[in-house]
């Protein structure tokens, strides 16, 4: 149980385009959603949490109108790289919980690599 | 706010043996949870093994355990009989009680088990 899927695994696109990705629960609902961007042998680095129904919080630095979030489902968050630049060439992970486990730990997606011609 | 350290960014062991990597934490709660995490190259985040705070026994999941000081803040991960498969990225992380899944994580340790 407890499966996320996210969706693409691998995108490549010019700079300038819009790129969405999804995160799905497929098993469970998820009434909050995290999504992280990771650097090649970084740590995971928080951008943002979302609740279902309400708007993301976004944590200091991450440029909301520039990764768009939204949540508008309990097995649904999409994240929307806009305009993207090279520079915005990443590897992105979401991951899930559900406010009823809320001690259980989150519940991670395969992630999905961003490349930015 | 919490702070999650590993102070090994790189580690490696032979096939067969035992390691130990090593994570301190810092916080001002007294309910919280504990993990480590694995990531090998297929970048997948995989939970290896979970501490309640209130819970003195360490947790143990086959070979892999952990030795919880909370005192000292020190949570290590022990892998036992270090098979090639566990060849990734481990990051130590840190939630409280009340924060829904919401985790504070070190900035990893890379394990190379070498046959």
């Amino acid at each position: 149980g407890a499966v996320v899927s996210q969706h693409p695994s691998w995108v490549i696109c010019k700079s300038g385009t819009s790129v969405k990705i999804e995160c799905r629960s497929l098993d469970f609902q998820a009434t909050t959603m995290f999504w992280y961007r990771q650097f090649p042998k970084q740590s995971l680095m928080l951008m943002a949490t979302s609740n279902e129904g309400s708007k993301a919080t976004y944590e200091q630095g991450v440029e909301k109108d520039k990764f768009l979030i939204n949540h508008a489902s309990l097995t649904l968050s999409t994240l929307t790289v806009t305009s993207a630049h090279p520079e915005d060439s990443s590897f992105y992970i979401c991951s899930a919980v559900n406010w009823d486990s809320r001690n259980q730990p989150q519940h991670f997606g395969d992630g999905t690599r961003l490349s930015i011609l | 706010a919490q702070t999650v350290t590993q102070s090994q960014p790189e580690m490696s062991v032979q096939e067969a043996e035992t390691v130990t990597l090593s994570c301190t934490y810092d916080t001002s709660e007294s309910n919280y949870y504990l993990f480590w995490y694995k990531q090998p190259p297929s970048r997948q985040m995989i939970l290896v093994i979970r501490q309640e705070a209130y819970k003195q026994q360490n947790a143990t999941e086959n070979r892999f355990s952990v030795n919880f000081q909370k005192a000292a803040k020190s949570f290590s991960l022990k892998i036992s009989d270090s098979q090639l498969g566990d060849t990734a990225m481990y990051f130590c992380a840190f939630m409280k009680n009340t924060n829904a899944g919401k985790s504070t994580f070190g900035d990893g340790t890379t394990l190379t088990v070498k046959p």
